[in-house]
């Protein structure tokens, strides 16, 4: 499957922890955007980034947020002293420079904080 | 910023089209307008996108007034599987930043 993986696909965590997600883009993808999404709400868009560099920063997004894209392949999240509030499906998709942009979504992790 | 307005929910019969209307009034001249749908547990799936003229593929067609500032999604022959959140979305002018609405849940009667 050469599909947009993220792993791990559920993360049950206690208020406090610190979490971290991976996301593994299609491999020829140099565009890469991570979203949060609540129950009935659309997706939110956390960040983007081109390569290795973030470009794009939700102001939405605490500094308990951060993301990182090594080498320009695959991508993490984390999450620091998480909060029930950050409960939500963790989306990650990417695309290819130029053309229509469209990007192909993984299946997401879902965080329960408790 | 950029926003588009859906309408929340809208049934169908099956075998027949489906028109979902998204209103996108701020819409700046460069904007492409793209649809992706989500079914149930999944992640969101490119639908179709459009800049000024009407577009068609093999999913479904997009219909853009004139002014640019609303545009259709046409499902020709809704199926079972076609039920999902439909997404009409624009990209923040000058920014990466795609925003999606709450979209509309599409249901779609046997």
């Amino acid at each position: 499957d050469t599909g947009v993986s993220q792993d791990p696909r559920h993360k049950i965590t206690k208020r406090g922890q610190n979490v971290t997600f991976r996301c593994d883009p299609i491999s020829e993808h140099n565009r890469l955007y991570w979203y949060r999404q609540t129950l009935g709400q659309g997706p939110e868009f956390l960040t983007y980034f081109q390569n290795e560099a973030q470009l794009e920063k939700s102001r939405l997004l605490s500094d308990r947020f951060s993301a990182e894209r090594p080498k320009g392949s695959f991508s993490t999240l984390e999450i620091q002293r998480t909060e029930q509030g950050d409960s939500a499906m963790y989306l990650c998709a990417s695309s290819q420079t130029g053309g229509s942009g469209e990007q192909y979504f993984g299946p997401g992790t879902r965080l329960t904080v408790t | 910023d950029a926003k588009t307005t859906q309408p929340n929910s809208m049934e169908s019969n099956e075998e027949e089209p489906v028109h979902l209307p998204c209103n996108h009034s701020t819409i700046s001249g460069t904007d492409y307008i793209h649809w992706y749908r989500q079914l149930p547990s999944q992640g969101p799936e490119y639908v179709i996108h459009g800049l000024t003229s009407n577009v068609n593929n093999r999913m479904a067609s997009l219909a853009i007034a004139e002014d640019r500032k609303s545009s259709t999604l046409i499902l020709h022959r809704a199926t079972l599987r076609d039920a999902a959140v439909y997404y009409c979305i624009l990209r923040e002018s000058g920014t990466y930043k795609y925003i999606f609405g709450t979209g509309t849940r599409l249901k779609v009667l046997a």
